[in-house]
């Protein structure tokens, strides 16, 4: 069965960077995109971008051009998903979702990443 | 990108229909049968309904419905349920390898 199983809460300080992995099994892991979405407390999802990890190529949002880092190792079928300049507004749950068709159909259990100083 | 445009809450009786929208611009909605619908209850992951406008996933039941006019998607819920009481998220694709999320509306059953 198809499982993504995320990394533990962070907690860090501002200015510094967070990674976030994700460990896919139980399918072709080069067969399906990546997606990372994240969601601030009360807040909506927002879709922050995506890997082929077939490739490794990536696409972000425009939001987060520059401060984020989509990265993949075949070898251990997981993803990697590195924020940085972290601010206040950056605390909230990161989700990664294996795309499939037009939609998201599976989801990890989420890390929840919390910035304070 | 802006997010996609939904409403902030609807609400019905056990047994009714609820109808959300998704207002887009021609650029995403409006361009491309790449919508997709997520529900999504109290602390848990998101997950999936209606992917590519109108087609369900297996397992999802059948009162869950997609459709698609010019800019504006939506999910019907037919024959409410207790539990279809959750917040609920349009996406669609907005080209370049792009896609962006609703503002979320909270379903309620009353």
């Amino acid at each position: 069965q198809v499982q993504l199983v995320q990394s533990g809460a962070e907690v860090k300080k501002p200015g510094a960077s967070v990674k976030v992995s994700c460990k896919a099994s139980g399918y072709t892991f080069s067969s399906k995109y990546m997606a990372w979405v994240r969601q601030a407390p009360g807040q909506g999802l927002e879709w922050m971008g995506r890997i082929d990890p077939s490739g490794g190529s990536t696409s972000s949002a425009q939001k987060f051009q520059g401060r984020v880092a989509m990265t993949r190792d075949t070898s251990t079928t997981t993803v990697y998903m590195e924020l940085s300049s972290l601010g206040s507004e950056d605390t909230a749950i990161y989700y990664c979702a294996r795309n499939s068709n037009s939609g998201y159909d599976f989801w990890g259990q989420g890390t929840q990443v919390i910035v304070s100083s | 990108q802006s997010a996609l445009t939904q409403p902030r809450s609807v609400s019905a009786s056990p047994g009714q229909s609820v109808t959300i929208s998704c207002t887009g611009t021609s650029s995403d909605v409006g361009y491309y049968n790449y919508v997709s619908w997520y529900q999504q209850h109290p602390g848990k992951a998101p997950q999936l309904m209606i992917f590519d406008v109108n087609r369900r996933p297996s397992g999802v039941p059948d009162r869950f419905s997609g459709s698609k006019s010019g800019n504006t998607a939506s999910l019907t819920i037919s024959g409410l349920q207790a539990d279809d009481e959750a917040d609920y998220y349009c996406c669609s694709y907005a080209g370049d390898a792009i896609y962006v999320f609703g503002t979320g509306t909270k379903v309620t059953v009353l």
